[in-house]
């Protein structure tokens, strides 16, 4: 199976919206609205910030949103933070019953 | 609140087998509403799924690594296991053990990570 493919990084200045493409096949993203993006900072486990293309976790903030278009999920940032900076990866359920994980995005809060 | 907490090994020797236990804590992993998860993280990588186990002992394995995998679970210790066999230097990676939603595909909560490293 294949990764799913993100942007290398992305950047944007405080108060800024950004958005991170994840894009995939037809046998994942496109084939299933089990899309979920996690946030990641130096040395810490990721974090779960969006499940199910666009449903937020409570807790997480309401400046994170999702989104799928096709084959093309993306999450959305609004009012960027400095606290928003770190890694960030998709991942999607498969056809074969698996899961996938996007290659990352580095966001950089400028 | 279910915690997971990675232990074992944090140097193996290249061709042996790496073993890692997750415990989970806060709640029962026989429940049939999770899948119970294996991640891992090359230094300075992306996530890399490494399988998941659910409480009656199916598995479901990334094919390339399948050759060598073993997922466990032990539903009287609430614990889930790793092994991978005729490990490299490139098997050197954060592992993280995670609860996945079985509904949704999603992993939430992780572990804090145990850093293996494969070395001589």
């Amino acid at each position: 199976q294949s990764a799913l493919t993100q942007p290398a990084s992305v950047s944007g200045s405080p108060g800024q919206s950004i958005t991170i493409s994840c894009t995939g096949t037809s046998s994942d993203v496109g084939g299933y609205n089990y899309v979920s993006w996690y946030q990641q900072h130096p040395g810490k486990a990721p974090k779960l910030m969006i499940y199910g293309v666009s449903n937020r976790p409570s807790g997480v903030s309401n400046r994170f949103s999702g989104s799928k278009s096709g084959n093309t999920a993306s999450l959305t940032i609004s009012g960027l933070q400095a606290e928003d900076a770190g890694d960030y990866y998709c991942s999607s359920y498969t056809a074969s019953g698996l899961v996938v994980f996007g290659g990352g995005t580095k966001l950089t809060v400028l | 609140q279910v915690q997971l907490q990675e232990s074992g090994p944090g140097l193996v020797k290249p061709s042996q087998t790496l073993s890692l236990t997750c415990t989970v804590s806060g709640g029962s992993i026989s429940s049939g509403d999770y899948y119970w998860s294996w991640i891992r993280q090359h230094p300075g990588k992306g996530l890399e799924w490494i399988g998941y186990i659910y409480y009656s002992g199916r598995t479901y394995y990334n094919p390339s690594l399948k050759s060598r995998l073993t997922i466990s679970v032990a539903t009287s210790t609430n614990q889930f296991s790793l092994n991978l066999s005729s490990v490299t230097a490139a098997d050197t990676a954060v592992y993280y053990c995670a609860r996945r939603v079985a509904a949704l595909a999603m992993f939430d909560p992780w572990g804090q990570g145990t850093l293996v490293t494969v070395s001589s």
